[in-house]
């Protein structure tokens, strides 16, 4: 099983439609988790980070199933501008060094 | 506040050729590190550094060499170069390490074809 995985997609999804997507991880000691966005022919962002309580923002909410071991992100509304390729990260905690792991990505179109 | 810068931007060389991309941040981070994306390989770690003097390697560290002399910059070198290594190359770094790595800021990435 890969450390990290995601759903290529892409998902093609209208405008003002919710999308999700999960990504699903192999080490239980996996103890930190992101999602970041990453636009074509550019650097991966960080959109948000994933606690377990879950967390919001704006349109967008992220969850983390330690039971399942996988982590989700929930776009309402969607807009154009939300076409992207979405990393799912993980870092898992090594002492002195973490291990960042990430995810090949989630490719989401959004069409208008 | 520039964040990581990467230079250059875009590179073409011959096989055997050799080149060191550049790459440096003004956030006083102590961990830096350098990632290539191919296509449908996703991310993939080269070497990092947890500070200056320190440096490890990643998950494909084979044919680059890295040093961090200083806390703002850490060099990648290609010593001779191969087409395997045509890829998007991407700095990036944080402010903590260890269980504080959190937010990794990446650099605008740096384009380099070896024919």
């Amino acid at each position: 099983r890969k450390e990290v995985e995601q759903d290529p997609g892409p998902f093609n999804v209208p405008e003002g439609a919710t999308v999700a997507f999960n990504c699903t991880y192999s080490n239980s000691a996996s103890q930190s988790f992101f999602w970041y966005r990453q636009d074509c022919r550019k650097e991966p962002k960080l959109l948000m980070s994933v606690y377990s309580s879950g967390n919001e923002d704006g349109r967008f909410t992220a969850q983390l199933n330690r039971a399942s071991q996988y982590i989700s992100l929930l776009i309402r509304d969607s807009k154009l501008s939300d076409s992207a390729t979405y990393l799912c990260v993980v870092n898992i905690e090594l002492g002195r060094d973490d291990k960042i792991i990430f995810g090949k990505g989630t490719r989401l179109h959004i069409l208008p | 506040n520039a964040g990581v810068t990467q230079t250059p931007k875009f590179q073409v060389l011959k096989t055997g050729q050799s080149m060191t991309l550049q790459c440096a941040q003004d956030m006083n981070h102590e961990y830096m590190s350098w990632y290539r994306q191919d296509p449908g390989m996703g991310l993939r770690l080269i070497h990092y550094s947890v500070g200056a003097g320190i440096t490890d390697q990643g998950e494909v560290p084979n044919g680059y060499n890295v040093s961090r002399s200083t806390t703002e910059d850490f060099p990648l070198r290609l010593l001779s170069a191969a087409p395997s290594q045509t890829s998007v190359y991407f700095c990036a770094s944080s402010y903590g390490t260890g269980a504080h790595t959190g937010e990794l800021f990446f650099g605008e990435g740096s384009r380099l074809t070896v024919l």
